[in-house]
């Protein structure tokens, strides 16, 4: 079993969609990130979190570390929202431990 | 606007030569990683590095050894290519060694034929 699961794997959503994409984890972290993967290859940092709830935009991430979850939430989906969402988690030193990754399509 | 940057997008190389995927930030930042990523497995780490001239092995050493003469660059080196190293490789640096953001290069495709 993977340290990280990440679900959906896949997620298709029409524009204008909420969408909900969910992070479990099974080692104690530091802090939790979700990065966003563009076709071509390069990732942007979304969000760290440590605990809580962080919003930026039409984004929101929320950490539960009883229950070792995260969600990353988006609100009125856009097609430009298309990527690949990854769920990370900070053990030591900055090292991370990665999810699959979840491919979103947002169709017009 | 932070850079983290990498020398190749695409790169074809041959079996059996020595690779040099090289990685230079513009942040200042002290940590720094190789990553591979591959479809199925995700992101795994290969090297990283606390500082110049540390090294440490990250999940997937074999095969690699890394160079960080430069707090500013790290090298990831492939001395014997093979095709079971084709595969997207990404750097990424830090600024202090935990609860910090990090920040990605581009990737380097890399295709051992």
């Amino acid at each position: 079993k993977n340290e990280v699961e990440q679900s959906p794997q896949n997620l298709t959503a029409q524009e204008g969609e909420f969408i909900t994409i969910n992070c479990s984890y099974s080692v104690g972290i530091s802090a939790l990130h979700w990065l966003q993967q563009h076709p071509g290859g390069g990732i942007v940092s979304l969000f760290m979190l440590s605990s809580g709830k962080k919003k930026h935009g039409r984004l929101i991430a929320t950490i539960n570390i009883q229950e070792k979850h995260s969600s990353l939430h988006i609100t009125a989906s856009h097609p430009r929202d298309s990527a690949v969402y990854i769920c990370a988690v900070e053990t030591s030193g900055s090292r991370l431990t990665f999810g699959e990754g979840t491919q979103l399509t947002v169709n017009p | 606007d932070v850079k983290v940057t990498q020398s190749s997008r695409y790169l074809v190389k041959r079996t059996g030569e020595k690779v040099f995927l090289e990685c230079v930030q513009d942040m200042d930042h002290e940590n720094m990683f190789w990553y591979r990523q591959d479809p199925g497995l995700g992101l795994r780490l290969i090297y990283f590095s606390y500082d110049v001239k540390m090294k440490e092995k990250g999940d997937i050493p074999e095969g690699y050894s890394v160079s960080r003469e430069k707090k500013e660059r790290f090298s990831l080196i492939l001395e014997s290519a093979s095709t079971n190293q084709t595969s997207m490789y990404l750097c990424a640096s830090t600024r202090d060694r935990g609860g910090t953001e990090a920040f990605f290069g581009q990737g380097t495709r890399l295709t051992v034929v």
